[in-house]
């Protein structure tokens, strides 16, 4: 199966700060790759397909990019209601895979 | 409004097997994949696999072959998870949730927490 690792499991930001999550496969997943984001209690919510394709209604402060085999998910400017849990998710491969998650607290 | 809508929690033996339900509405459900995904207690997401309501395909977790059957009746619109030979790490919250094909997943269902334990 194809590894996804996410990085860090956890980061400590504040209201307006810019936010990155990595995430690097163990091998090429082309473009096929997914973010999501769940809150506690709640079933995970799709942000961003396809590297970096916005779902409707997802703030534009939202963005996602790759280089080679590792992906980030950028929030510009953190709000209080981003303070989640957030996963990548490859479809390349035959077997689908999360990373382990990255978990944004309160600084 | 497009929701997906799952049965209740069960509480299971080891050894017993669950069928989690998930009710579609709102959308063609043979338009659509149903994958399952499953979460145990303060762990991260493991995919489970996928079922096509339109020609019944499958694609399972290799760790899960075996243990693990997905069907769907597009007469009720309902997608099911069976999972047999329970343990205490079956333990978890059940999601289905619908996707383009077997890509990513655009709409969750509900959760339905499953617990096992003698």
């Amino acid at each position: 199966d194809i590894q996804m690792t996410q990085s860090p499991s956890t980061l400590s930001a504040s209201v307006g700060d810019r936010v990155t999550i990595t995430c690097r496969a163990s091998q090429t997943i082309s473009n096929w790759l997914a973010w999501y984001q769940q809150k506690p209690g709640k079933a995970p919510k799709l942000l961003i397909s396809k590297v970096s394709n916005l779902e409707s209604g997802v703030p534009s402060r939202f963005s996602g990019s790759r280089s080679g085999t590792e992906f980030t998910l950028t929030i510009s400017s953190l709000q209080p209601d981003d303070f989640a849990t957030y996963y990548c998710q490859q479809y390349n491969s035959y077997s689908r895979t999360f990373g382990q998650g990255t978990k944004v607290e309160i600084k | 409004q497009v929701q997906l809508v799952q049965s209740g929690a069960e509480v299971k033996k080891p050894g017993a097997s669950v069928k989690v339900s998930c009710k579609a509405s709102g959308f063609t459900f043979t338009n659509y994949g149903i994958t399952w995904v499953r979460q145990a207690p303060g762990q991260g997401l493991e995919w489970m696999g996928w079922i096509s309501p339109y020609n019944g395909n499958t694609n399972y977790a290799q760790k899960l072959q075996g243990r693990v059957t997905m069907t769907t009746d597009t007469s009720t619109t309902t997608a099911f998870m069976e999972l047999t030979s329970l343990t205490s790490d079956d333990t978890a919250v059940y999601y289905c949730a619908r996707g383009p094909s077997d890509y990513y997943m655009d709409v969750w269902g509900t959760g339905t927490t499953v617990s096992v334990s003698s």
